[in-house]
């Protein structure tokens, strides 16, 4: 079972990047790494997936060494909206009902300063 | 957009109640999952569905049970409520990796459950 660790929180000002990373030493070699956003009362909101080196969508990048046993999620140029909670979740899911165990982190509490 | 949704925003319950917390998704999808979500653990998962009426226990099933009889429909029961279950619970869904390329999960608003 892949346990993560991320930092509890972090603070930034507008227009700066940012980067939470997460640990997962004991990732199994089909699991993914995928980061969820979360704002108060609301479910978590899918922000990128990636299995290794990086991925990048319109919002944010992932960075993957090649050991994969731990993730940077970037946010470019956050502003005061990307307040919030950060999880980073490890696991796979198989189709034919072969279900891993998925472990998300415990989130870091990111608050975007003016 | 796909749209996840739950019974009940806030529910109260007795020691001791069976509660039954409904999940419905609108995008035909065939994973469903129920959460909890306790302050300083993240999200938990407790039973995961893959299709109708197939389950999986996740890292917490203990004290709960689910049914899911079709396929849009995913319910969680708890079926003698007790004071450690009160908790956020959610909902989501997500369509197999083998047709999308991802296995992102859609959430819904989540449950808040107080058992007194």
């Amino acid at each position: 079972l892949a346990k993560t660790t991320q930092p509890i929180s972090m603070d930034s000002y507008e227009g700066q990047e940012v980067n939470i990373t997460c640990s997962h030493n004991n990732i199994a070699t089909n699991d993914y790494i995928t980061w969820y956003q979360q704002f108060p009362s609301q479910g978590p909101r899918f922000i990128i997936q990636g299995y290794k080196t990086k991925v990048t969508n319109e919002v944010a990048s992932l960075f993957i060494p090649a050991d994969r046993k731990s993730s940077t999620l970037s946010l470019p140029r956050v502003s005061l909206s990307d307040t919030a909670v950060y999880y980073c979740l490890v696991g796979d899911i198989i189709s034919s009902g072969s279900a891993r165990q998925l472990t998300f982190g415990s989130g870091t509490q990111l608050t975007v300063l003016p | 957009d796909v749209k996840v949704t739950q019974s009940s925003r806030y529910l109260v319950k007795r020691t001791g109640e069976k509660v039954f917390l409904e999940c419905v998704q609108d995008m035909d999808h065939e994973n469903m999952f129920w959460y909890r979500q306790d302050p300083g653990l993240g999200l938990r998962l407790i039973y995961f569905s893959y299709d109708v009426k197939m389950k999986e226990k996740g890292d917490i099933p203990e004290g709960y049970s689910v049914s899911r009889e079709k396929k849009e429909r995913f319910s969680l029961i708890l079926e003698s409520a007790s004071t450690n279950q009160t908790s956020m619970y959610l909902c989501a869904s997500s369509p197999p990796r083998t047709r999308t390329g991802t296995d992102t999960q859609y959430f819904g608003p989540g449950t808040r459950l107080t058992v007194l």
